[in-house]
């Protein structure tokens, strides 16, 4: 599978634990971008990374949050002292330098459920 | 704050009609429009983009834009029961920035 790969898929945690999420973007692809998706609303981007640099946070993304993207290739989120109101799909999407119009491909998500 | 709205619908059409999506933004930068299909459970999957007023064609689907309007859409003709899910509109801003509406659910009935 070439595409945008996530894991775990789903994640059920207590609040106040911590969770780390992994995404692996499509290989040649060296934008990647953090997203988190509630039931009934569009993805609301939380960071973007080119290469290992991250160059854009969102407000969103409290200090309980930190993204990582050490080597330029996979990715991971980590959420501290989860909360209820963390339950979401976080997706994770990448794309590729040098294309004009910056098409985004989608990875298939992690389900978190803060208990 | 940069906004795309969307008909949360749903919006229901019988098979092998036209099924016309809208969606509008506010933000005048906005400098590219994505339209994005999500099944259930799933992630969104790409179906087109569009960054010139006017139509796009791809297959089955049409996309337009109005940017004196502010205003997108997406035509899908000739719709199947396969294409029901929730349509998902996103304005590009400042080239990595991308906001999306909250998506309009197609239905499709046999």
């Amino acid at each position: 599978d070439t595409g945008v790969s996530q894991n775990p898929r789903h994640k059920i945690t207590k609040r106040g634990q911590n969770v780390t999420f992994r995404c692996d973007p499509i290989s040649e692809h060296n934008r990647l971008y953090w997203y988190r998706q509630t039931l009934g609303q569009g993805p609301e981007f939380l960071t973007y990374f080119q290469n290992e640099a991250q160059l854009e946070k969102s407000r969103l993304l409290s200090d309980r949050f930190s993204a990582e993207r050490p080597k330029g290739s996979f990715s991971t989120l980590e959420i501290q002292r989860t909360e209820q109101g963390d339950s979401a799909m976080y997706l994770c999407a990448s794309s590729l330098d040098g294309t004009a119009y910056n098409e985004q491909f989608f990875g298939p998500g992690t389900r978190l459920t803060v208990l | 704050q940069k906004e795309v709205e969307q008909n949360s619908g749903p919006l229901s059409v019988p098979e092998g009609a036209i099924a016309s999506l809208n969606c509008t933004y506010s933000d005048r930068g906005s400098q590219s429009f994505f339209w994005y299909r999500q099944y259930s459970g799933k992630s969104p999957e790409l179906i087109m983009f569009i960054y010139s007023n006017g139509d796009k064609e791809d297959g089955r689907f049409t996309a337009q834009l109005n940017k004196a309007s502010q205003y997108v859409s997406l035509l899908i003709r000739d719709s199947q029961p396969s294409d029901s899910a929730t349509y998902l509109c996103a304005a590009q801003y400042n080239f990595n920035k991308f906001y999306f509406g909250s998506g309009t659910k197609l239905n499709v009935k046999p």
